[in-house]
């Protein structure tokens, strides 16, 4: 498995303001991948970020929004941008270290934008 | 779309009682399975996964799941549950070829009576 970190686990912002969350692994890993839990909801992915390479965005996520950045093979960070209460979630990182499809998850985030 | 279903939204049992939580997938080729915990204010723990071979998979925690591809289902078992297992359980899927896009169901909440 792989231990991962994330800052900061909570925070309240102010609309129209912007939360950059890290996440920190304590292994090389290829593959990191971002999601959203809205309350009372599932898991819904943002974007695989691998190093070296563009993230990848699902369906209903833009880069403008989520900026992703991952400089090297253990960190990355997710950029939530122009807060609305809308995007009041727990953002979670994970990680497949292997890469053998399982996926480990970081302690979240939860966001509140008032 | 490829999704996964968790008719259950609320399960309240007793503790030392079984356990059983469903879970439906639909179909693919080459899914592989996975139960994840959720404690409140954490983040997600891998329980168990099936990815081939025997259909019955042993995980953490006491934890089972019984693969049935005849019925794509994949429910998570307990024989006497702890106080200590209340909390959200989600299943998710992946299937083969698409390394990373783990699909959630919508979680399942387990409330445990003294």
């Amino acid at each position: 498995s792989a231990v991962i970190s994330q800052k900061p686990s909570r925070d309240i912002c102010q609309r129209g303001t912007s939360l950059t969350i890290q996440c920190q692994v304590d292994s090389q890993v290829t593959m990191m991948f971002w999601y959203r839990q809205q309350p009372g909801q599932s898991l819904t992915l943002i974007a695989t970020a691998n190093q070296g390479s563009e993230a990848t965005y699902e369906s209903g996520f833009v880069i403008d929004k989520f900026p992703i950045s991952r400089p090297n093979l253990t960190f990355s960070t997710l950029t939530v941008s122009n807060l609305s209460p809308e995007d009041s979630s727990i953002y979670l990182c994970s990680v497949d270290p292997y890469p053998t499809i399982e996926q480990y998850f970081g302690p979240g985030t939860r966001l509140t934008v008032t | 779309a490829q999704s996964v279903t968790q008719p259950d939204i609320h399960i309240t049992v007793s503790e030392g009682a079984s356990l059983e939580l469903r879970c439906n997938y639909s179909y693919g080729a080459t899914p592989y399975l996975f139960w994840y915990v959720q404690s409140p204010g954490q983040g997600l723990q891998l329980l168990l996964k099936y990815f081939s071979g025997d259909t019955l998979v042993q995980g953490i925690k006491g934890f089972e799941a019984e693969f049935k591809r005849s019925q794509s289902s994949f429910n998570l078992r307990k024989p006497s549950v702890h106080w200590s297992d209340a909390a959200e359980y989600f299943c998710a899927v992946v299937y083969g070829g698409s390394q990373g896009n783990l699909i959630f169901g919508k979680g399942t909440k387990l409330s445990v009576k003294p």
